[in-house]
């Protein structure tokens, strides 16, 4: 099947701890995202890639770290420096940047409870 | 400062009736606006895809609307189901710099 996997879809952590959240497609996409959504909020941006080994800083990236070795793969580490880390996160790809009118292909989130 | 707001905030409808979700933009350049539905707990699913060009596109019973000039947006919904209870998001991208705003959404019921 083809598509956009996020895990875990529960998550708990105690605060201070870093913890990891995993982003994987099989949709040979080149670029990849985060987001952030908070009750009663639209979407915001974390970080973002549009190819291989490149990634940048999105609205609100402080106390979060990505990496994009891999293509298919954009992990996202909310770091102990992440002060309200609570929230329902969302990981998406496209083609190509956005302005490109590509389609954008969301995960299945991934909610994230600090303890 | 580029910004979308969606109106209703939250809107419950009958069975089989049809409404219209509203999103108004400041964003420029505009490159595109897209429509999105997202059920509880869930990804947002698109639904649509206009650029300046499309005034109209359809995706089975929703119906997109753009007006560029007046920098507004509608999704009509026909003949509701109770699976199109969920949430909808107006989510305009920037041309210059390929920033992607969201707005916050239009949470809508549909009651049997």
């Amino acid at each position: 099947d083809g598509g956009i996997t996020q895990s875990p879809k529960y998550l708990f952590r105690k605060e201070g701890q870093n913890v990891t959240l995993s982003c994987e497609q099989n949709l040979n996409h080149d670029a990849m995202y985060w987001y952030r959504q908070d009750p009663g909020q639209g979407l915001r941006l974390i970080y973002y890639s549009h190819i291989v080994n490149d990634f940048q800083k999105g609205d609100i990236a402080e106390g979060y770290s990505v990496s994009r070795e891999k293509k298919e793969s954009f992990p996202l580490t909310v770091t102990s420096a992440q002060k309200n880390p609570t929230a329902f996160y969302l990981c998406a790809s496209s083609t190509a940047r956005q302005s490109y009118n590509t389609e954008a292909f969301f995960g299945q989130g991934t909610r994230l409870t600090v303890v | 400062k580029n910004q979308v707001e969606q109106s209703p905030q939250s809107l419950i409808i009958l069975e089989g009736k049809n409404c219209t979700l509203q999103c108004n933009y400041t964003v420029s350049p505009f490159s595109n606006l897209r429509w999105y539905k997202q059920d509880t707990g869930r990804g947002p699913v698109s639904l649509t895809i206009m650029t300046f060009s499309e005034n109209t596109k359809s995706n089975g019973r929703y119906t997109a609307t753009l007006d560029a000039d007046t920098k507004q947006s509608s999704l009509h919904i026909t003949a509701s189901q109770l699976s199109d209870s969920a949430s909808y998001i107006c989510v305009v991208t920037e041309n210059r710099d390929d920033k992607i705003i969201f707005g916050k959404g239009t949470r809508l019921h549909i009651l049997p």
